[in-house]
């Protein structure tokens, strides 16, 4: 089974660096992903990290250590829009195929 | 448009209907998921299809949940004799790649349906 770990909350100010932190168990590990959810609106993709180490995609960066069972979402430059949940997902491989597990997701609310 | 589409987008029903949720899924799309979101949570899992094939229905919560992709494209998800504790935001997602290929393969969500049995 899974277990998927991320605050609950966070505030951050506009213009400033925010790190969002995740923490898996998991069997058969087959990559992580960041979704970004606004309020009301469905879940759209961000990143994938299924190797140790960064990935950089504009203001946002993704990090993984699977020794560790822990990744994070690293936002820059903050902006208001930015104020969303932010899910941790973990992909698990079976022999029936693969299966995504979600987090609770951590809310993000950017400050003037 | 060219996203996933689900219908309805709400549905208000009484205590032991039927109802059935529907989901369009991006053309050409292979895969297809149902979650279930309550209010605060991430998606959780429900079943997947590969084509028209069930891969995984294990996060059904019982008998009553059933899922179908009879031609590979559009999925039906019933609920049989609705309970009130059924109410919640069902998602659909797709992806273009199997479910069996790894890979970045993300989903696209779908709007949701938000149930409410009362």
């Amino acid at each position: 089974g899974q277990n998927i770990d991320q605050p609950t909350e966070m505030t951050a100010t506009e213009g400033a660096i925010v790190q969002i932190n995740c923490t898996y168990q998991t069997s058969g590990f087959n990559g992580l992903f960041w979704y970004q959810q606004h309020a009301g609106e469905a879940p759209t993709f961000l990143s994938y990290n299924v190797l140790d180490g960064l990935e950089e995609k504009g203001r946002f960066s993704s990090f993984l250590s699977r020794s560790k069972g822990y990744s994070y979402l690293l936002l820059k430059e903050l902006q208001m829009k930015d104020s969303a949940s932010y899910l941790c997902a973990v992909r698990e491989v079976w022999t029936g195929g693969f299966k995504t597990i979600f987090g609770a997701g951590t809310r993000l609310f950017v400050k003037a | 448009g060219a996203g996933v589409s689900q219908s309805p987008r709400y549905k208000v029903t009484k205590r032991g209907q039927d109802v059935a949720l529907r989901c369009d899924p991006i053309s050409g799309h292979v895969s297809l998921y149902w979650y279930r979101q309550a209010l605060g949570q991430g998606p959780e899992f429900l079943t997947y299809f590969n084509y028209e094939a069930q891969q995984d229905k294990s996060g059904l919560p019982n008998d009553r949940f059933s899922a179908e992709r009879p031609e590979g494209s559009i999925s039906t998800l019933t609920i049989q004799r609705t309970e009130q504790r059924d109410s919640a935001m069902y998602r659909c997602a797709s992806s273009s790649r199997g479910g069996t290929s790894g890979g970045v393969n993300e989903q696209f969500f779908g709007p949701g349906t938000r149930l409410t049995v009362l």
